[in-house]
């Protein structure tokens, strides 16, 4: 696609439940991250993948979190049991480079709200 | 954790002015972007400016690199009230190598008033 696809827009989740938000990157982008931004801060990486690989997920904040990309293009972050403190916008991006090297495309990004 | 850290906090313009924005950070660093965020948008990506560069320019927007001091500036000519958004720098740290990722400040609000 033209740009970063993230689904849904908006989630509503009651504390305890489970989400999964998706990221579609741009076609033939190998690496992918996903970043969590708390209202009026900046993001906050999460997590990286080189193709399927997840080679860095130091910045997930706790074993309820887990990201995969399968097949080295969609990406889906799973929360478990969520909770108020997870409430933030999920924002992923994805790059034709293996290193940052020329910037990152970002999705519209996932706000999630956990009530 | 955030390395950036950008200056002022907010910044409030007349269209038609010019506005500076300045970002510090704390290692070293492979290269320091710029990006835009409109209210309830995602970031987009401004420029890009590597270590080993001092001062880059595109359209509007003039960034400058001091990787002695470990700053940036982000100077945006003749403002207009479009450019009223959150701008972030973020640092791709050296230390990072091939598992690259961004460090982003907590960002700069900037009003452009018509």
């Amino acid at each position: 696609g033209a740009g970063v696809s993230q689904s849904p827009r908006y989630k509503v989740a009651k504390r305890g439940q489970d989400v999964a938000l998706r990221c579609d990157p741009i076609s033939g982008h190998v690496s992918l991250f996903w970043y969590q931004q708390a209202l009026g801060q900046g993001p906050e990486f999460l997590t990286y993948f080189q193709n399927e690989a997840q080679l860095d997920k130091s910045g997930l904040p706790s074993d309820r979190f887990f990201a995969e990309r399968p097949e080295g293009s969609v990406s889906t972050l799973k929360i478990q049991r969520t909770q108020q403190e997870d409430s933030a916008v999920y924002l992923c991006a994805s790059s034709l480079a293996l290193t940052g090297s020329f910037g990152y495309t970002f999705g519209s990004g996932t706000r999630l709200t956990v009530v | 954790s955030q390395q950036g850290e950008e200056d002022p906090q907010a910044l409030s313009i007349q269209e038609g002015e010019n506005a500076t924005m300045n970002c510090s950070y704390k290692t070293s660093i492979n290269n320091l972007q710029w990006y835009r965020q409109n209210s309830g948008r995602g970031l987009v990506h401004l420029i890009l400016i590597r270590s080993n560069e001092r001062e880059k320019h595109s359209g509007r927007l003039r960034v400058t690199l001091d990787t002695s001091k470990k700053s940036s500036s982000l100077l945006i000519t003749a403002s207009r009230a479009a450019d009223t958004a959150s701008y972030f720098c973020a640092t791709d740290d050296r230390a990072s190598g091939a598992n690259s990722k961004l460090t982003f400040g907590k960002g700069i609000t900037l009003s452009v008033r018509p």
